[in-house]
């Protein structure tokens, strides 16, 4: 296993389009998470499954953002409409559910630029 | 709210210091504590665990501390050598909640 993998690595699109993200968590891990990380600050949690129920959502996540993960493996996160200030580096961490084996796995993460 | 604050923001010291980076947070209901390394333009790298039972632990020359009812944990890296230069992150999980809440980091500089 080669850890938590996010596809692509990075993005650029115009404003008003729509993009996907993908996220491949580490096999056995059941909990997923995104987060998103702008220039010098520490990253922002987004939303958090466990298998493929979405258990939390921040009010960060906007109407324009929704996140699957349809059979509890891969996960995608997918923005409308970017706007400028959705340029970040979008996260995925995933860990397991059992204690006290929970340490959170991050992945490469996916660079937006919304220009 | 959790709050959680890293001291110093920026660090530049000469190859071989041991060195302390700072941790607190402002409520000490967490189920844990996660030190992260994290390279320019990557992902993040975990470096320690600490579980909110535990007060330390240790890989190689790192050593992590946590004293959860003053709110505060250190980072401990000794010998430090040019390719531990990146961004250091303290994030904690409060109790009740599956997320993490980071600091800013810390960002660390060893020069040769």
């Amino acid at each position: 296993d080669t850890g938590v993998s996010q596809n692509p690595r990075h993005k650029i699109t115009k404003r008003g389009q729509n993009v996907t993200f993908r996220c491949d968590p580490i096999s056995e891990h059941n909990r997923l998470y995104w987060y998103r990380q702008t220039l010098g600050q520490g990253p922002e949690f987004l939303t958090y499954f466990q298998n493929e129920a979405q258990l939390e959502k921040s009010r960060l996540l906007s109407d324009r953002f929704s996140a699957e993960r349809p059979k509890g493996s891969f996960s995608t996160l997918e923005i409308q409409r970017t706007e400028q200030g959705d340029s970040a580096m979008y996260l995925c961490a995933s860990s397991l559910a059992l204690a006290p084996n929970t340490e959170a796995f991050f992945g490469q993460g996916t660079r937006l630029t919304v220009v | 709210k959790q709050e959680v604050t890293q001291i110093p923001a920026a660090l530049s010291v000469p190859e071989g210091e041991n060195l302390v980076l700072n941790c607190s947070f402002t409520d000490s209901a967490i189920y844990n504590l996660q030190w992260f390394r994290q390279d320019p333009g990557k992902g993040l790298t975990s470096l320690l665990l600490i579980q909110s039972s535990q007060r330390e632990q240790t890989s190689g020359r790192l050593n992590a501390s946590l004293d959860k009812s003053s709110g505060r944990s250190t980072l401990y890296i000794a010998a430090s050598q040019p390719g531990d230069s990146a961004t250091y992150l303290c994030a904690v999980r409060p109790s009740g909640t599956y997320k993490y809440i980071f600091g800013t980091g810390t960002r660390l500089k060893v020069l040769a």
